[in-house]
């Protein structure tokens, strides 16, 4: 596609739920990100992937969240027994560089407000 | 580890003036990359503009213009002539020579008032 979409855009859950929050980047793209982002706050790092491989997951708030990618498209961030401070825009990212000397800028999807209640 | 300040939370001008937004930031590395994103109210980022840690030119793109000086690890961002679709959240970033450890600064809000 032309852009990064996400998936949904809107997510109302009960807090002890699964969520699953989709990413498709752009065509050809090998880096994507994921952040979450808190009403009137800055973007908090989740994990970052490579291909398919993740080799940062530090920001991961908890064993809670998980994300995975398939091959260079499509990627699922996915949170277990979702609580109430899990409520935050999820933002996904891609970048059409991969490898040193790149730093490639990244494109933002519209993100997906997950509301957790 | 690497960090952006963005020192002003929020910012409001009239219509027309100038405004610039501050960003400092802190790396080990010699080779890294800056950016500036908009965050208009509809919340989609949008790209502005790449700097990479070996090219202290200013840059000029219509209104917008801005000012990397290395020597006080600073990449200020200045709207001229500010319109008030201007108002938006505006988030400065670094990242590594690799691209993985993308910092965020916790971004400026500028209310630009008609």
């Amino acid at each position: 596609g032309a852009g990064v979409s996400q998936s949904p855009s809107n997510k109302v859950t009960e807090k002890g739920k699964d969520v699953e929050l989709r990413c498709d980047p752009i065509s050809g793209h090998t880096a994507l990100y994921w952040y979450r982002q808190r009403l009137g706050q800055g973007l908090e790092f989740l994990i970052y992937f490579q291909g398919n491989s993740a080799p940062d997951k530090s920001g991961l708030p908890s064993d809670r969240f998980s994300a995975e990618r398939t091959g260079e498209s499509v990627s699922t961030l996915t949170i277990q027994r979702t609580q109430q401070e899990d409520s935050a825009v999820y933002l996904c990212a891609s970048s059409g560089l991969a490898g040193p000397h790149t730093g490639a800028a990244q494109y933002f999807g519209p993100g997906t407000r997950l509301t957790v209640l | 580890a690497q960090k952006v300040t963005q020192a002003q939370t929020e910012i409001s001008v009239v219509e027309k003036e100038d405004v610039t937004l501050d960003c400092v930031y802190e790396t080990r590395d010699t080779t890294y990359y800056l950016f500036w994103y908009k965050q208009p109210p509809s919340g989609e980022l949008v790209f502005l503009i790449r700097r990479n840690s070996f090219d202290e030119q200013n840059e000029i793109s219509g209104r917008y213009s801005w000012n990397f000086q290395k020597s006080t690890s600073s990449f200020n961002f200045t709207i001229t002539a500010s319109q008030v679709v201007d108002s938006a959240v505006y988030f400065c970033a670094l990242t590594d020579n690799y691209g993985q450890n993308f910092v965020f600064g916790p971004g400026t809000r500028l209310s630009v008032l008609p």
